[in-house]
């Protein structure tokens, strides 16, 4: 079974501080690990994925995310928030294992910047 | 405008009574799928379609029913509607090229079921 974790349910930064949103995940098979985001009223959108390659990956609006297979995290990060960052974040993971098509979403962690 | 477009935006209706939640896409995709979003649960996938008349169960799929009989449409059906069935919906179509894939969300269904 596939699952992912995000253990804050809210994070609040300063404008201008660097930001970092974790997430976990657990597959039994290669991860494929995504962010998604969601802004008030408003349905998701992508950010940045991974699936393979370089550790480190860039999405939008000036968001990265960190894999680290030992530590099965991917932690979502930005060097310098801006109070348009505030949102709704969901990290998503899907098993490449045996073809499974099942996409699982975390319980969100809620960014605040603080300007 | 590429685009999943759901209907209607907000629902409200009573225990038992069947409705449908209409979903469309532009982009010619062939994978779609409905999750629901709850406070502190996050979103749960229903259902999914790898293509036309090709769907599956996702992690909650009580008390749903989903067809999928041309590319573009993906309705979630509720039979008989119960109150743990209120909910944030949406719709969501996958883009997959040779750089990854990623998904397409509508804006959402806000269902209540009273």
């Amino acid at each position: 079974a596939q699952s992912v974790a995000q253990p804050e349910d809210q994070v609040n930064v300063a404008e201008g501080n660097p930001l970092t949103v974790k997430c976990t995940y657990s597959v039994s098979g290669n991860p494929y690990l995504f962010w998604y985001v969601q802004y008030p009223n408003r349905g998701l959108q992508f950010l940045l994925k991974y699936i393979t390659g370089d550790n480190l990956v860039k999405g939008s609006y000036g968001f990265e995310a960190e894999f680290n297979k030992s530590q099965t995290s991917f932690h979502l990060k930005k060097p310098s928030a801006l109070v348009s960052d505030s949102a709704l974040y969901f990290c998503a993971v899907r098993d490449l294992n045996f073809g499974n098509e099942k996409l699982t979403f975390g319980t969100g962690t809620r960014l605040t910047i603080i300007p | 405008e590429a685009q999943v477009t759901q209907n209607p935006r907000y629902l409200i209706t009573v225990t038992g009574k069947k409705l449908t939640v209409t979903c469309s896409q532009n982009m010619n995709h062939e994978y779609m799928s409905w999750y629901r979003q709850d406070p502190g649960l996050g979103l749960r996938q229903i259902y999914y379609s790898m293509n036309v008349e090709v769907t599956d169960k996702g992690d909650v799929p009580e008390g749903y029913k989903v067809s999928r009989k041309e590319k573009r449409n993906f309705p979630l059906i509720l039979e008989s509607p119960s109150p743990n069935q209120t909910s944030l919906y949406f719709c969501a179509s996958r883009r997959t090229t040779q750089g990854g894939e990623k998904l397409f969300f509508g804006s959402g269904t806000q269902l209540s079921v009273l």
